[in-house]
């Protein structure tokens, strides 16, 4: 089965931090890979799909970069709104789409 | 303003049924796969399965093939997820999620969920 694997599990950042998670994915993958906020209680919000476009709507400070096996979401200045759980999903149809564990981002 | 709203959950007991709902506005259902996806207590997200535009394509999660059944009415702009033999680690949030329609299969819109709890 295809396993998405995130790291760091959690990071503490201060504003104006700059934050890069990765994610690996144990098999080619191509740029089926999206990237999602999560906060308590509020619905998911897509950020970045095709590994590295912009949804749009979702501030330029998000950029996602990687093909096939790694990638990663880099948050260029961390803002207060960007405090939040980041996942990482495969999205291609076959093996079916798998989320990451997760990143949560929490204040330093 | 997309609106996607789901409902129908509750306690249920193990090995019991439940039928989740999600009703959309302000785009046409029609012309976008839909897809349901979870979050169990303290978990991450899991995708659970998802539906074609007409309703005749269909596919699931391990975890979840043979017990869930997704399906749509598109008259009522509503997407179902049928939910049988319940187990105690089907217990989560469950959001419906319209597709972005793009190549892949990414969720770019997102009800806020409803709470499904499995237990004795």
């Amino acid at each position: 089965d295809l396993q998405m694997t995130q790291s760091p599990s959690s990071v503490s950042a201060s504003v104006g931090d700059r934050v890069t998670i990765t994610c690996r994915a144990s098999q080619d993958v191509s740029n089926f890979l999206g990237w999602y906020q999560h906060k308590p209680g509020k619905a998911p919000k897509l950020l970045i799909y095709g590994a590295s476009t912009l949804q749009s709507g979702v501030p330029s400070r998000f950029r996602g970069s990687g093909s096939g096996t790694d990638f990663t979401l880099t948050i260029t200045s961390l803002q207060p709104e960007d405090f939040a759980t980041y996942y990482c999903q495969q999205a291609d149809a076959s093996p079916p789409p798998t989320f990451g564990g997760g990143t949560k981002v929490d204040i330093k | 303003e997309v609106h996607l709203v789901e409902s129908g959950g509750g306690l249920v007991q193990p090995g019991g049924s439940l039928r989740l709902s999600c009703a959309a506005s302000e785009f046409t259902f029609s012309n976008y796969w839909m897809h349901w996806v979870r979050q169990a207590p303290g978990e991450g997200l899991e995708w659970v399965a998802r539906i074609n535009g007409g309703g005749t394509t269909r596919s699931y999660a391990d975890s979840v093939k043979g017990r869930f059944t997704i399906s749509r009415d598109n008259a009522k702009n509503t997407l179902y997820l049928q939910m049988n033999t319940l187990k105690a680690e089907d217990t989560a949030i469950y959001y419906c999620a319209r597709d972005l329609g793009v190549l892949g299969n990414y969720g770019d819109c997102w009800g806020q969920g409803t709470l499904v709890t499995v237990s004795s």
